[in-house]
């Protein structure tokens, strides 16, 4: 059974501050991992995704994964009260056979103006 | 701007109906999902279709089914609707099984 699992929060953070969101998933085979904001009583929204060990930026936004350690975050700088949204992790499975994608239960961020 | 359209955004049904639930892309996408979604237990997968007439179990299928007779179409139906069926449901597509998902709105079910 593929697990994703992330910190339910909430998490609390200054506006202005960094937020670091945390994910970890059981299957080292994963090749694809993403993260969606969702707003209370919205849908979920795709904001980043990230297939190489390392860093993407796009924005305040900053996806990290190393595969290694079988973890992937996501940075938000300079945070606004905007923000503050539930974040999920999802994480496909290996590339071969018809795996949809296992998404955490998402960590509630707060960000305090 | 693509889009995944979900026909109903509150729904209210009794008990024993049977409830059809519709999601539609505009994106040509040959997957499709339906998730519901309830607090604290996060994002469940019940069926997803990846082509037409093709359809396969999620994690929690019992007591619904689905169809999919056009690529762009994709229908959740609860056989016999029971009040632990309230949730909120969430349409996805997506081009392949390792992309991003697009979610429709949702639609948020009340069995009574």
């Amino acid at each position: 059974q593929k697990e994703v699992e992330q910190n339910s929060g909430p998490l609390s953070v200054p506006e202005g501050a960094i937020a670091s969101l945390n994910c970890t998933y059981s299957d080292r085979g994963s090749q694809s991992f993403f993260w969606y904001r969702q707003y209370s009583g919205k849908s979920p929204e795709l904001i980043m995704f990230i297939y190489s060990n390392g860093d993407k930026e796009d924005g305040r936004f900053t996806a990290q994964l190393n595969k290694a350690s079988q973890y992937v975050s996501l940075l938000i700088r300079d945070s606004q009260p905007s923000d503050s949204a539930t974040y999920l992790c999802a994480v496909n499975g290996r590339n071969s056979g018809n795996t949809p994608l296992v998404f955490g239960k998402g960590t509630r961020l707060s960000v305090i103006a | 701007d693509v889009k995944v359209t979900q026909s109903s955004r509150y729904l209210v049904k009794r008990t024993g109906e049977k409830v059809f639930l519709e999601c539609v892309q505009d994106m040509d996408h040959e997957n499709m999902f339906w998730y519901r979604q309830d607090p604290g237990l996060g994002l469940r997968l019940i069926y997803f279709s990846y082509d037409v007439k093709m359809k396969e179990k999620g994690d929690i299928p019992e007591g619904y089914s689905v169809s999919r007779e056009k690529k762009e179409r994709f229908s959740l139906i609860l056989e016999s609707a029971s009040t632990n069926q309230t949730s909120m449901y969430l349409c996805a597509s997506s081009l392949t099984l390792n992309y991003g998902y697009t979610f429709g709105s949702g639609t948020r079910l009340t069995v009574v």
